[in-house]
């Protein structure tokens, strides 16, 4: 148990939509992460929000956003979704040496 | 560029065999943390270890041992006594060190392992 809970579990959008996939840290964990993970390989970094605030993004393109909240919740916001967008996304928070994995949300995209 | 290449995609051993997943890396940073997970079929990533660069040290957590080799920029995995609970797909990642924060966390392919009884 990590404390890290996402939800939806499953999703299922059509092309073009916009989908909004959402992460619960634990308690004090000011930095949090998400990946993009596509069937067969390993995640890719999307974004990371330290403090609400971006502070560093992988190779995504603008349509691909975030918030961090106060609360220590974060979104990830995905418009003008493509067929190459269906993937495992997951979002990790962070504890001094340590990073907790939420189980993920698996999106399709038709 | 970082990297992360793990040749292994897949790898059977039976139970109780010793396995070994390989992970080599590039990077130009001379700072940076290397890292461990494993993804069973339940798809939760579960973080193993972390590195820094400066610490070559070898670890041991019971049946986990990391071998961490500067010269030849690889951080090896060993499972010994290997059980079928180990079976999952295991993830060798880099990362630059900024401070407290992890920035652009690159994860390798993936070796999957799977533990006959």
């Amino acid at each position: 148990e990590t404390g890290v809970t996402q939800s939806p579990t499953h999703l299922i959008k059509t092309r073009g939509q916009q989908v909004t996939l959402r992460c619960s840290s634990q308690s004090g964990h000011n930095t949090v992460s998400w990946y993009q993970q596509a069937l067969g390989q390993g995640p890719q970094f999307i974004f990371q929000y330290y403090r609400e605030e971006e502070n560093g993004r992988g190779n995504f393109p603008p349509r691909f956003s975030g918030l961090q909240f106060p609360n220590y919740s974060s979104e990830l916001n995905v418009n003008a979704l493509e067929l190459d967008d269906s993937a495992l996304y997951l979002c990790a928070s962070y504890r001094a040496n340590e990073q907790f994995f939420g189980p993920g949300t698996r999106l399709t995209v038709l | 560029a970082q990297k992360v290449t793990q040749a292994q995609t897949e790898i059977s051993v039976v139970e109780k065999e010793d396995v070994t997943l390989d992970c080599v890396y590039e990077t130009r940073d001379t700072t940076y943390y290397l890292f461990w997970y494993k993804q069973p079929p339940s798809g939760e990533l579960v973080f193993l270890i972390r590195r820094n660069s400066f610490d070559e040290q070898n670890e041991i957590s019971g049946r986990y041992s990391w071998n961490f080799q500067k010269s030849t920029s690889s951080f090896n995995f060993t499972i010994t006594a290997s059980q079928v609970v180990d079976s999952a797909v295991y993830f060798c990642a880099l990362s630059e060190a900024r401070g407290t924060s992890y920035d652009k966390v690159i994860f390798g392919p993936g070796t999957s392992l799977s533990v006959i009884p």
